[in-house]
């Protein structure tokens, strides 16, 4: 099993420019988050999906942050415009409905110039 | 907003010793999990406990949970240099039906051979 595949691992840009960040979750798992984690704020649930609907959002800092799961294997975060602010790591877990622990990618480290 | 606070924010020991690491949070759970990160590393699932659980063991790992003062600890005897890592409470609970985690500041343990 190859895990939470995350891409891109790091990503630089420029303010204002359009940032796309992907999630392969573990095959089978039904249910997928996204995370954010700073030093200031540590580790923030942004979103979650089950069975590829979004459940809770509350977490999406603002409007300019967008998520999808067009299907099982596959969800973007996408930050359009993006702000310096907004820096920060990325993590996507997914969980199957049978167990509560979650499965953590390795991350996409963003930094916004 | 964070539910679980972890005491103490960074913990400093020599191989062989014991370090215990404290989770309190504020409402009720289902269930509390401890994860591990590693610097530059997604979180890795360590131990889950259930809200009817009082202790729970993994190897080298212990975990108490105390639902009527809502606090729970991680011991991990006998330490080693590879438990260098940022260990993290995440308390487990039902939010529209739905089983969501909440993730702690973390402690940053540093084991010094």
């Amino acid at each position: 099993d190859a895990g939470v595949i995350q891409s891109p691992r790091h990503e630089v840009t420029e303010m204002g420019q359009e940032v796309t960040l992907r999630c392969k979750p573990i095959s089978g798992h039904n249910s997928l988050f996204w995370y954010r984690q700073t030093m200031m704020r540590g580790l923030e649930l942004l979103i979650y999906f089950n069975n590829n609907v979004p459940i809770d959002d509350s977490g999406m800092p603002e409007d300019r942050f967008s998520a999808k799961m067009p299907n099982a294997s596959f969800s973007t975060l996408k930050i359009q415009p993006s702000e310096p602010r907004d820096s920060a790591v990325y993590f996507c877990a997914s969980s199957s409905g049978q167990r509560n622990e979650q499965f953590f990618g390795p991350g996409t480290r963003l930094t916004v110039l | 907003s964070q539910q679980g606070e972890e005491d103490p924010q960074a913990l400093s020991i020599q191989e062989g010793e014991n370090a215990t690491m404290n989770c309190s949070y504020k409402t009720s759970i289902n269930n509390l999990q401890w994860y591990r990160q590693n610097s530059g590393r997604g979180l890795v699932h360590l131990i889950l406990i259930r809200s009817n659980e009082r202790e729970k063991h993994s190897g080298r790992l212990r975990v108490t949970l105390d639902t009527s003062k809502k606090s729970s600890s991680l011991l991990i005897t006998a330490s080693r240099a590879a438990d260098t890592a940022s260990y993290f409470c995440a308390t487990g609970f039902s939010s529209g039906g739905y089983n969501k985690l909440i993730f702690g500041a973390g402690t940053r343990l540093a084991v010094h051979p």
